[in-house]
């Protein structure tokens, strides 16, 4: 398994401004993802992000409204830009240990709640 | 991303009895099917998982069902406690494609004394 920490947990933004978003996990991973989670709805994946290359993003995110970074086997970052009240969901990062090789399964940090007003 | 179908969207269960919810995925493609539980508050967490080459899949109080040729697959929670009331989420994935998740639609479960 995996720990996996968020920063912040929860935040309150004005509209038009951006959050970055911290993703931390406890061991070395290959493949990051991070979801969106509208109140009351389903996860949707937003992109994947391994390291050492582009994050691919899933159909109706692009790169200008979620530019995520990866540096480093541990740690990834999901910035939401010009924030709108649209915006408002619960923003999670997942890992999967292994890669995608063998049990497909993921592990989900806490979520940061995001309300922009 | 394909669908995956979820029901019932809510469920009331009384203490000590079955919780069943379902699901119906469309793409044959899917090999990998798991279960989120997730509390108010926190991240989902693995629940159980179950791959098309067996039909049940049993952990303590928790089973899955699979029927391959109708596409189905569900979730019983026998003996359902207050601590299982949360909400769940149904996945399907493609092993080989990024582990890219495709959830169903979410079930509240609340459990009643």
């Amino acid at each position: 398994s995996a720990v996996i920490s968020q920063k912040p947990s929860r935040d309150i933004c004005q509209r038009g401004t951006s959050l970055t978003i911290q993703c931390q996990v406890d061991s070395q991973v290959t493949m990051m993802f991070w979801y969106r989670q509208q109140p009351g709805q389903s996860l949707t994946l937003i992109a994947t992000a391994n390291q050492g290359s582009e994050a691919t993003y899933e159909s109706g995110f692009v790169i200008d409204k979620f530019p995520i970074s990866r540096p480093n086997l541990t740690f990834s970052t999901l910035t939401v830009s010009n924030m709108s009240p649209e915006d408002s969901s619960i923003y999670l990062c997942s890992v999967d240990p292994l890669g995608g090789l063998s049990t497909d399964t993921q592990y989900f940090g806490p979520g940061t709640r995001l309300t922009v007003l | 991303q394909q669908q995956v179908k979820q029901s019932p969207q809510s469920l009331i269960v009384q203490k000590g009895g079955i919780s069943i919810i379902n699901c119906a995925y469309e793409n044959t493609a899917f090999d990998y099917f798991p279960w989120y539980q997730q509390f108010p508050g926190k991240g989902p967490a693995l629940l159980i998982a179950i791959r098309p080459d067996v039909s049940e899949k049993k952990e303590g109080r928790f089973t899955i069902s699979f029927n391959k040729s109708a596409k189905q697959f569900s979730l019983h929670i026998m003996d359902s406690q207050p601590g299982d009331s949360a909400t769940y989420f149904c996945a399907a994935t493609r092993s080989g494609t990024a582990s890219k998740l495709t959830f169903g639609t979410g079930t509240r479960l609340q459990v009643t004394l």
